[in-house]
């Protein structure tokens, strides 16, 4: 089966810096992406993804980038915010309605002020 | 779109009896919908895969037993804990996706604890 690896678990940035985020999968039959970003007790909360079609994908501030080859995928924020502050999980699909996804360890996030 | 509810988000019982948890779609039509429990600062751990109409599919290691799942229409399923212990204090969510696409929309969550 699929195994979604995540690094790192903890990341600390200054507000303003950059902060990314790397996953790795293992099945190459994987073609969606998604980065879901949960606050504490709350519903995780899709922020950005992305097919295996594409190499990259931005969003505002938020941005995704996907090696098949490598079989390696990164969430990238740039000028991070106080209010970015949460728990980030990436995770992998085969993208078909119904399948499960398999979602990494997941990054805990603190953006300093 | 896309809106996934839960209820209760918060619920306290004793140890033995049963607590029912609901999912529902409000929007959209899920045939398949997703159980999960969280530890905390953990991951999401996928418990059962709840198809409409069929039984669903449990992953290893998840008593089908103990936490019964129905998906009885297009739009709910529901997550009964039976006979529950302390060790099943937990966050409980669900997920659905809309048909022909690939994302899944989350439910709110349901904070179980057992006395």
């Amino acid at each position: 089966g699929e195994n979604v690896e995540q690094h790192p678990s903890t990341l600390s940035v200054q507000e303003g810096d950059s902060a990314v985020i790397k996953c790795t999968y293992s099945d190459s039959a994987s073609n969606y992406f998604p980065w879901y970003k949960q606050e504490l007790g709350k519903r995780p909360q899709l922020i950005i993804d992305i097919r295996s079609n594409v190499g990259e994908k931005k969003d505002q501030r938020i941005a995704v980038t996907l090696n098949k080859t490598a079989k390696h995928f990164s969430l990238h924020i740039t000028e991070t915010q106080p209010e970015d502050s949460a728990v980030y999980f990436c995770a992998a699909s085969t993208g078909n309605t119904g399948n499960q996804f398999y979602f990494g360890t997941g990054t805990s996030l603190t953006v300093i002020p | 779109g896309a809106v996934v509810s839960q209820h209760p988000s918060r619920v306290i019982c004793k140890s033995g009896t049963s607590v029912k948890i609901e999912c529902r779609s409000l929007d959209f039509q899920a045939t398949t919908m997703f159980w999960y429990r969280q530890f905390p600062k953990q991951s999401l751990m996928l418990m059962a895969t709840s198809n409409e109409g069929s039984k669903a599919t449990y992953e290893q290691g998840v008593e089908k037993d103990k936490f019964l799942i129905n998906h009885a229409s297009l739009t709910l399923s529901t997550l009964t804990v039976t006979s529950a212990h302390p060790e099943d204090s937990s966050f409980y969510i669900c997920s659905a996706g809309t048909s022909g696409g690939a994302r899944q929309y989350f439910g709110p969550g349901t904070r179980l604890t057992v006395t």
